[in-house]
């Protein structure tokens, strides 16, 4: 199976919470980042966390780590047309090659 | 800021021509990255370069070469383009070799092959 999974497509409304998940195999993860890719433009890093944290927060995103299951969230409140993008989840494990996730489609309407 | 340049941004090649994809970096990184994008897959790592001289492969090596002429740049070449290649293929520079850390991606280069 896949070292990083994350659903494909999440859709919500204008306004709304968002929170995209992301499960990861490796128990020796140090760094866990999430990216976001706007239509027609590269990967951008969007926020990270350490693998010593359980929570962290800047402005209208949350990410939440639970390292027991290995399970990383990502909350967007207020959720913007904006936000529409694709998020990508990674794990950096200390090597130099990252492994990203498929990444989660997230649509919002109005 | 340039940041990671890509050139071109689009080509259309016919099966059998080759060509090559440029990208250059002026963050003084150490490690750059060829990645290629294809819808459902996510991002697949074709080849990687650690360090100035040095390059490994990636999990989809087959059919590309690469070159990391200096620190600054690393080179993408299909030597003969098949179908399968068509796909959006993104250059990446990291700041720290042998540790974690952010990648910084350029805008991609969407080559299409008939």
């Amino acid at each position: 199976g896949e070292d990083v999974e994350q659903s494909l497509f999440l859709s919500v409304r204008e306004g709304d919470s968002s929170v995209i998940n992301c499960t990861y195999t490796d128990s020796s993860s140090t760094y866990l980042y999430w990216y976001k890719q706007e239509p027609g433009a590269g990967l951008q890093l969007l926020t990270y966390i350490f693998s010593n944290m359980d929570m962290k927060q800047d402005q209208r995103l949350t990410v939440l780590l639970n390292k027991k299951d290995k399970h990383l969230s990502l909350r967007i409140a207020d959720t913007q047309t904006g936000d529409s993008a694709i998020y990508f989840c990674a794990d950096h494990r200390g090597s130099y090659i990252p492994t990203f996730g498929r990444g989660t489609s997230l649509i919002v309407h109005p | 800021n340039a940041g990671v340049t890509q050139t071109p941004k689009f080509q259309v090649l016919k099966t059998g021509q080759s060509m090559t994809l440029q990208c250059a970096q002026d963050m003084n990184h150490n490690s750059m990255y060829w990645y290629r994008q294809d819808p459902g897959m996510g991002l697949r790592l074709i080849y990687y370069s650690a360090s100035e001289g040095t390059t490994d492969k990636g999990e989809v090596p087959n059919g590309y070469n690469v070159s990391r002429l200096n620190k600054r740049e690393f080179s993408l070449r299909l030597e003969s383009a098949a179908p399968s290649q068509t796909s959006v293929y993104f250059c990446a520079s990291s700041p720290r070799g042998g540790e974690t850390g952010e990648l910084f991606f350029g805008e991609g280069s969407r080559l299409t092959v008939l």
